[in-house]
């Protein structure tokens, strides 16, 4: 198993226009978790899955977001209409179910909106 | 809304030195876990500690949880410049939630030769 993997590593994009991004999680662990990070500070949660079930989703994530697992595998995040406080590390995660487990990162996705 | 706050925010030592970082909250977490996160890359697990009052140690690295698991800190013996990076503490909540962390604001640790 090659870990967590994040897909693509960078994004440049222009404002409005909407962007996807892939993780592949390790294939043993069923939870699956989205973040959010700028510069220097900790990662912000913003929505995780149990198997394709995505069971808590932040009030912080605008309509704009929206994320996926189909079959419990890998996961897409999408954000749509892209704004410049979007640009952040966008990180997934993944753990297993019980116990208190740390999370495996990817690498992340850098998201550079202008 | 459980927060984690970590002092420092910036830590800037000599290469040999002894640094400590702390992580508190008024919230009481199921768990606590350590994770070190260098620029580009994803945070990296160090430790995950349960019980109030636990001590674990990694190598020059010691951890320990408050008898309360409001709180933890972080210790670092003779530090080393591979020890630079972002240090994160980040807690599972007692109330289920799927084993979501909530991550500290972290702590930017510089270490010079």
């Amino acid at each position: 198993d090659t870990g967590v993997s994040q897909d693509p590593r960078h994004k440049i994009t222009k404002r409005g226009q909407n962007v996807t991004f892939r993780c592949d999680p390790i294939s043993e662990h069923n939870r699956l978790y989205w973040y959010r990070q700028t510069l220097g500070q900790g990662p912000e949660f913003l929505t995780y899955f149990q198997n394709e079930a995505q069971l808590e989703k932040s009030r912080l994530l605008s309509d704009r977001f929206s994320a996926e697992r189909p079959k419990g595998s890998f996961s897409t995040l999408e954000i749509q209409r892209t704004e410049q406080g979007d640009s952040a590390m966008y990180l997934c995660a993944s753990s297993l179910l019980q116990g208190p487990y740390g999370y495996t990162f990817g690498s992340g996705t850098r998201l550079t909106v202008v | 809304t459980q927060l984690l706050e970590q002092s420092p925010q910036f830590l800037s030592i000599q290469e040999g030195e002894n640094l400590t970082v702390y992580c508190n909250s008024s919230s009481v977490f199921s768990s606590l876990q350590w994770y070190r996160q260098e620029p580009g890359e994803g945070p990296v697990l160090l430790v995950t500690v349960v019980t109030g009052g636990e001590v674990k140690k990694l190598k020059r690295l010691t951890f320990q949880f408050g008898d309360a698991r409001k709180d933890s800190s972080l210790h670092i013996t003779a530090a080393q410049p591979g020890d630079t990076g972002l240090y994160l503490c980040a807690g599972a909540g007692v109330t289920g939630g799927g084993n979501k962390l909530t991550f500290g604001t972290g702590t930017q640790l510089k270490v010079e030769l």
